[in-house]
């Protein structure tokens, strides 16, 4: 079964500084996707980044970057500049390549950006 | 991108009552959409699989009698929460892909999600 886990309840940052939040997968498919959304106090959830387990290369969008070590199964999503807006949850998520390729995520993390 | 409508974005009715939440794809047709659970403070817990023209594929523990999901036609599923209670009360968020299949870099579109309060 799969499993993803984040270690983070919460993060502080510093306006523009860069922050790291934390995810580690387990699964036994060799092939995966990895998903980082942010999900503000509205509740809609904002897709940010997504990884596939073939790729050789480490996912950026933006500001956004994700540092994918796949021996170690984490999939970290790094954000740079960090801005007041970016102070929401954020979930990793997997989508399994079977079935019906649904999304589990994991508990998220709470990142608080203070001026 | 994919837009996915949610209604309604809240909703309180009384105990006992049933309350339908509607989830449409406005500009694709997803054959699969999901229903996810989302208690305060706490992650997206995946209910059931809702696949057009067939019946819905529930996870463990979620009562299908509870949660009667819907998928008549590609662009609408419905999760109906019958005689609902208090602890039904929740924020429930559907998901569709766009294309529907492959692991690829497609992410799942969200509707706005249902904050339902049962009193």
């Amino acid at each position: 079964a799969q499993k993803i886990t984040q270690t983070q309840p919460g993060m502080f940052v510093q306006e523009k500084e860069a922050v790291t939040l934390d995810c580690t997968y387990d699964t036994s498919d060799p092939s995966y996707g990895l998903f980082w959304y942010k999900q503000p106090s509205s509740g809609e959830m904002i897709f940010l980044i997504y990884q596939g387990s073939y790729d050789q290369q480490n996912a950026t969008e933006g500001r956004y970057s994700l540092n994918f070590q796949k021996a170690r199964k984490s999939a970290n999503l790094v954000i740079s500049a960090s801005q007041l807006g970016d102070s929401a949850m954020y979930f990793c998520a997997m989508r399994e390549a079977t079935g019906f390729q649904k999304l589990v995520f994991g508990t998220g993390t709470r990142l608080l950006v203070s001026p | 991108g994919a837009v996915v409508s949610q209604h309604p974005s809240w909703v309180i009715c009384k105990s006992g009552t049933s309350v339908k939440i509607e989830c449409r794809s406005l500009d694709f047709q997803a054959t699969t959409m999901f229903w996810y659970r989302q208690f305060p403070k706490q992650s997206l817990m995946l209910m059931a699989t809702s696949n057009e023209g067939s019946k819905a594929t529930y996870e463990q523990g979620v009562e299908k009698d509870k949660f009667l999901i819907n998928h008549a036609s590609l662009t609408l599923s419905t999760l109906t929460v019958t005689s609902a209670h208090p602890e039904d009360s929740s924020f429930y968020i559907c998901s569709a892909r766009d294309p529907p299949t492959g692991v690829g870099n497609t992410e799942a579109f969200f509707g706005q999600g249902t904050r339902l309060t049962v009193v």
